[in-house]
């Protein structure tokens, strides 16, 4: 089945950097990526997903990049805020078994 | 948030207990999914279902049923709950190659 590893599993940068979290793969069937962020206490929600005929997605401060080939895809938060600390998990999926990766915790300090 | 209840929200129980969570959905979604969340391990898919009476295994089944009878309704029960089961349990509707909305979380504590 799908593989999904995902780094780095902790990321604190300053109010204003850039986070980036890297995932990669392994079922080169799967097609689409989804990247959920979880808030303590509640269920992940979706912030962006990519499909595999798209290489590249903006959503204002939010953009997700993926590679088929090297099969691997990352989440690029620009100007973060205080309020973007949350847990990030991103996910592959090649048909209804959706594999999630083990998450990444970002603190952003003020 | 999409329209997803589970419950009940917290439980605790003993090791050979049965349990049995239940997942409510209003948005006439046709999929729905039972997950488990342990840290380190991100959300594991247990079962899924596709329509009423019609369900899946996923990658960590072994220990658990699952049952839909209505669309809106979909079951997840141990059998007899070991402390391997401890952790928190998510329902989520949507297609798996299609966004996924997911419900609050069950806590779950077998002693």
């Amino acid at each position: 089945g799908e593989n999904v590893e995902q780094h780095p599993s902790t990321l604190s940068v300053q109010e204003g950097d850039s986070a980036v979290i890297k995932c990669t793969y392994s079922d080169s069937a799967s097609n689409y990526f989804p990247w959920y962020k979880q808030e303590l206490g509640k269920g992940p929600q979706l912030i962006i997903d990519i499909r595999s005929n798209v290489g590249e997605k903006k959503d204002q401060r939010i953009a997700v990049t993926l590679n088929k080939t090297a099969k691997h895809f990352s989440l690029h938060i620009t100007e973060t805020q205080p309020e973007d600390s949350a847990v990030y998990f991103c996910a592959a999926s090649p048909n209804n078994d959706m594999r999630f990766g083990a998450g990444t915790r970002l603190t952003v300090k003020p | 948030d999409a329209g997803i209840t589970q419950s009940p929200r917290h439980k605790v129980t003993e090791t050979g207990t049965p349990v049995t969570l239940r997942c409510h959905q209003t948005e006439n979604h046709r999929y729905m999914y039972w997950y488990r969340q342990d840290p380190g391990h991100g959300l594991r898919l247990i079962h899924y279902s596709y329509g009423v009476k019609d369900t899946d295994k996923g990658e960590v089944s072994d220990g658990y049923s699952v049952s839909r009878s209505k669309t809106e309704d979909f079951l997840l029960t141990l059998e007899s709950a070991t402390s391997s089961q401890t952790s928190v349990y998510f329902c989520a509707i949507g297609g798996a190659t299609d966004t996924q909305y997911f419900g609050p979380g069950t806590r779950l504590t077998v002693l």
